[in-house]
């Protein structure tokens, strides 16, 4: 299963709603999607998984939803310490291309 | 709480070979599913290989089948990567990360193995 992250990148400013999109090239169980945030020289850091289940200590700001082959991450409103990389992964396997936030 | 540290990365000379370790603590390390992820400079993630609890079941990305092989100890509490055939491309940080609800929640702090004449 391919992941398609769309947009490459994200102009916003704090305070925005950001909505990050992940479409599959097959229909996945909802079980199976995750999403995850990476900043630069850091780990990546999972968010969402199971499609719309916060990891532990994710703030409320963040959600998941979807289903099938169309996934949505999305973050409410910017924080300054949101501006970083997503990247969507099926089922603890292959992962999306990317989408950078970054600030207007 | 769940640590990874990875370590055993490296210079390698293209078609040489590399064992990345990976040692876990903080959880049951024999209960979960293990995972090697890698990330070529300034690009994405890419995920390299999965081995189920007992070691019976390994998965491999198509980029790394046949030269790569996940193992590990659970005696030990470590995961392994052996890299053979390494090509420029296979350049990376390599993490190590625990699998729970089909995504990776703990990851290392990776290690770079660096492919060049």
């Amino acid at each position: 299963t391919v992941l398609t992250q769309s947009p490459g990148t994200l102009s916003l400013s704090p305070g925005d709603r950001a909505t990050l999109s992940c479409r599959a090239s097959q229909s996945l169980s909802s079980s199976y999607l995750a999403w995850y945030q990476q900043k630069p020289g850091q780990a990546p850091r999972l968010l969402i998984y199971g499609t719309s289940s916060r990891a532990t200590g994710i703030p409320d700001r963040f959600s998941g939803s979807g289903s099938g082959t169309d996934f949505t991450l999305t973050i409410a409103r910017l924080e300054p310490e949101d501006f970083a990389v997503y990247y969507c992964q099926q089922r603890g396997g292959s992962f999306g291309g990317g989408t950078k936030v970054e600030m207007k | 709480e769940a640590q990874l540290v990875e370590f055993g990365g490296g210079l390698v000379h293209p078609g040489g070979s590399l064992r990345l370790s990976c040692a876990a603590s903080g959880f049951t390390f024999s209960s979960d599913w293990m995972n090697w992820a890698r990330q070529a400079p300034g690009k994405g993630l890419e995920w390299v290989a999965s081995i189920n609890q007992d070691g019976s079941a390994r998965y491999y990305a198509d980029s790394v089948k046949g030269r790569f092989t996940i193992s590990r100890d659970n005696a030990k509490n470590s995961l392994y990567l052996q890299m053979n055939s390494l090509r420029a491309e296979d350049t990376a940080v390599y993490y190590c990360a625990r699998s729970r609800n089909n995504a990776n929640d703990y990851w290392g702090q990776g290690t770079l193995v660096t492919v060049s004449p």
